[in-house]
């Protein structure tokens, strides 16, 4: 099963207006964290924002805010503002536990594209 | 400039030769990792090291080779590559193992074509 899902392949959103990408988790481990990276056409995977499974309030970095819903087990995106210079591949990725391989396991990503 | 440092940045070489990508980070990183991209499959772990001379393999090592000699390397090595491993290559370091709120912070990448 996978444990992360982003069921949005591809999301178009008008330049200046806020966007949600979905993602869902799976995991049975109370201690976790859920990292979202974006991706642009020129491949670097950038780091965006952390939500830790303790955390009681939803993060938030600029333009950027994750709505974390834990017992829907939900950790969306929100894009505030869109610019053209957002339109990239956006990936949530879970790392469980604490210890252990520290592996982030990824969702497939979602496709942004900001129209002007 | 803290940075996580790959080479090269693309590649393309034949089936069986040898070839090493080395990755290098300056932040003091006590966690290394290799994953590769693939599309429709994301990103997967090949290997990680947890400290120097401490590696162990992710969810696809077959076909590679790692080592951690030194705290600020983790080449990744493909002793006799095959198509199948024509992919985006990232190496990603951490801060700190256990500490699941450290961000993973990602090379720009290695893009090998094995004909």
């Amino acid at each position: 099963a996978q444990k992360i899902t982003q069921t949005q392949p591809g999301m178009f959103v008008q330049e200046k207006e806020a966007v949600t990408l979905d993602c869902t988790y799976d995991t049975s481990d109370p201690s976790y964290g859920l990292f979202w990276y974006k991706q642009p056409s020129s491949g670097e995977m950038i780091f965006l924002i952390y939500q830790g499974s303790y955390d009681q309030q939803n993060a938030t970095e600029g333009r950027y805010s994750l709505n974390f819903q834990k017992a829907r087990k939900s950790a969306n995106l929100v894009i505030s503002a869109s610019q053209l210079g957002d339109s990239a591949m956006y990936f949530c990725a879970m790392r469980e536990g604490q210890g252990g391989s520290e592996k982030l396991v990824f969702g497939k990503g979602t496709k942004l594209t900001v129209n002007p | 400039e803290a940075q996580v440092t790959q080479n090269p940045r693309y590649l393309i070489t034949v089936t069986g030769k040898k070839l090493t990508v080395t990755c290098s980070q300056n932040m003091n990183h006590e966690y290394m990792s290799w994953y590769r991209q693939d599309p429709g499959l994301g990103l997967r772990q090949i290997y990680y090291s947890m400290n120097v001379e401490v590696t162990d393999k992710g969810d696809v090592p077959e076909g590679y080779k790692v080592s951690r000699k030194e705290k600020r390397n983790f080449p990744l090595i493909l002793e006799s590559p095959s198509p199948n491993q024509t992919s985006l290559y990232f190496c990603a370091s951490s801060l700190s193992p256990g500490r699941h709120n450290q961000p993973q912070h990602f090379g720009d990448g290695t893009r090998l074509s094995i004909l």
